[in-house]
């Protein structure tokens, strides 16, 4: 049982490279979420998918694009990295869509953008 | 701006002791609350969630929540060293198409030998 997998677990990136981090997940779940964690600021959400074909804005989307390729998968890609998204991202997914059941996260994937 | 506040600590106990790690909140109308553990380079890992008014315990853990005064807590008896990590206190916001988890900057606790 994998639950939440994320590649790559690292990346360093140049200034204005792009790419995309990939997170599946194995438990049925309809809801998935992409975050980032910086010292000193917590957890913020950038995206969420409520269910398969439907994506939100969280409470830092720019610079990101989300995809909600199917009902296990939602990768986050950055078109034009910055400096200021050095960070670590964690994908998670929840169960029934309302996240009353709290969340599974993925291992995370540290960026390091230079 | 919905917040969750929390003290960043950090937070010392010796072993055995407990440990009381405390959260606010600022929307009245949140009805779901989360403690989740997170290991120094590692992921948070849900440990207790709690949806009414008083104490859940669980093992060494105890929530508490009181609505009236929008404050959650999180009691751990018996600290041991393997409880040092930093805890997360998380609410769920309902908002747009369906509810997402907004989270303190967590309280980080060391538990000394």
């Amino acid at each position: 049982n994998a639950g939440v997998t994320q590649t790559p677990k690292f990346q360093v990136l140049k200034t204005g490279q792009s790419m995309t981090l990939q997170c599946a997940q194995d438990m049925n779940h309809n809801s998935m979420y992409w975050y980032r964690q910086d010292p000193g600021m917590g957890l913020r959400l950038i995206y969420y998918s409520a269910s398969e074909g439907t994506t939100d804005k969280g409470e830092v989307p720019n610079g990101y694009n989300v995809s909600r390729l199917n009902k296990r998968e939602f990768s986050l890609r950055l078109e034009s990295a910055a400096p200021s998204q050095t960070s670590v991202y964690f994908c998670a997914s929840s169960e029934q869509g309302t996240a009353n059941y709290g969340y599974t996260f993925g291992s995370g994937t540290r960026l390091t953008v230079v | 701006q919905k917040e969750v506040e929390q003290n960043s600590g950090p937070l010392s106990v010796p072993e055995g002791a407990i440990a009381s790690l405390n959260c606010t909140y600022s929307d009245r109308v949140s009805q779901s609350f989360f403690w989740y553990r997170q290991y120094s380079g590692k992921s948070p890992e849900l440990i207790m969630s709690i949806y009414s008014n008083g104490d859940k315990e669980d093992g060494r853990f105890t929530a508490q929540l009181n609505k009236a005064s929008q404050y959650v807590s999180l009691l751990i008896r018996d600290s041991q060293p393997s409880d040092s990590a930093t805890y997360l206190c998380a609410v769920l916001n309902y908002g747009g198409s369906q509810g997402n988890l907004i989270f303190g900057k967590g309280t980080k606790l060391s538990v000394k030998p």
